[in-house]
């Protein structure tokens, strides 16, 4: 079955550490995002990538980092400006070019980041 | 930017019930989805519908983009429809297709 699958499920960061979070879809998608959640509130979006070896910041970049080398990947890692990375990251996957096709995304089940 | 707001906030059910979910957005959209988080955290995409109105199952939306609002209604509701539903909207721009916009959710909970 297509899907999109994030790695780990949970994740300890240290303070000062750079960690990776992995996002892989099979879904043929061209584009790509990553959002992060905090409790009790809403989607905000970190990067997004539309097309491989191009990638854009989203509303909350500062302290992140992501590459897009396939069309099949987009980790994205948490580097240690980011001072307050506790949070639940989610990828998703959509289709991002022309034609009358269903625009719905695809998430990834996500990664609980909390700082040790 | 797009402003999107859901209400209710929070919305408790007895099973068997029947509720609607609404979504306002500020602009003119031509993506809107909606979405369900269940209590671990997993976001499904319930429905793609930038106008006009959907079913599936005891799920349908409704949106009206000249308006610009869409609702969610449930039907018969389960305790395993708990969770919180979110409204997302975007634009598109020279062909593709622009980020998702969330709003803040509406949080369900089904008593049996």
């Amino acid at each position: 079955d297509g899907g999109i699958t994030q790695s780990p499920k949970y994740l300890f960061r240290k303070e000062g550490q750079n960690v990776t979070l992995s996002c892989e879809q099979n879904l043929n998608h061209d584009a790509m995002y990553w959002y992060r959640q905090d409790p009790g509130q809403g989607l905000r979006l970190i990067y997004y990538s539309q097309i491989v070896n191009d990638f854009q910041k989203g509303d909350i970049a500062e302290g992140y980092s992501v590459s897009r080398e396939k069309k099949e990947s987009f980790p994205l890692t948490v580097t240690s400006a980011q001072k307050n990375p506790t949070a639940f990251y989610l990828c998703a996957s959509t289709q991002a070019w022309g034609g009358t096709v269903d625009y719905g995304y695809t998430f990834g089940s996500g990664t609980r980041l909390t700082v040790v | 930017g797009i402003q999107v707001e859901q209400s209710p906030p929070d919305l408790i059910l007895q099973e068997g019930a029947n509720s609607t979910l609404r979504c306002n957005f500020s602009d003119s959209v031509n993506n809107l989805q909606w979405f369900h988080q269940n209590p671990w955290g997993q976001l499904i995409n319930l429905f793609y519908i930038p106008s006009g109105t959907k079913q599936n199952g005891r799920l349908s939306a409704t949106t009206v983009a000249t308006e610009r609002y869409s609702l969610l209604y449930i039907s018969s509701s389960q305790t395993t429809d708990s969770g919180v539903y979110f409204c997302a909207v975007a634009l598109f721009y020279g062909g593709s297709q622009g980020n998702l916009i969330f709003g803040k959710g509406t949080k369900l909970s089904v008593k049996p």
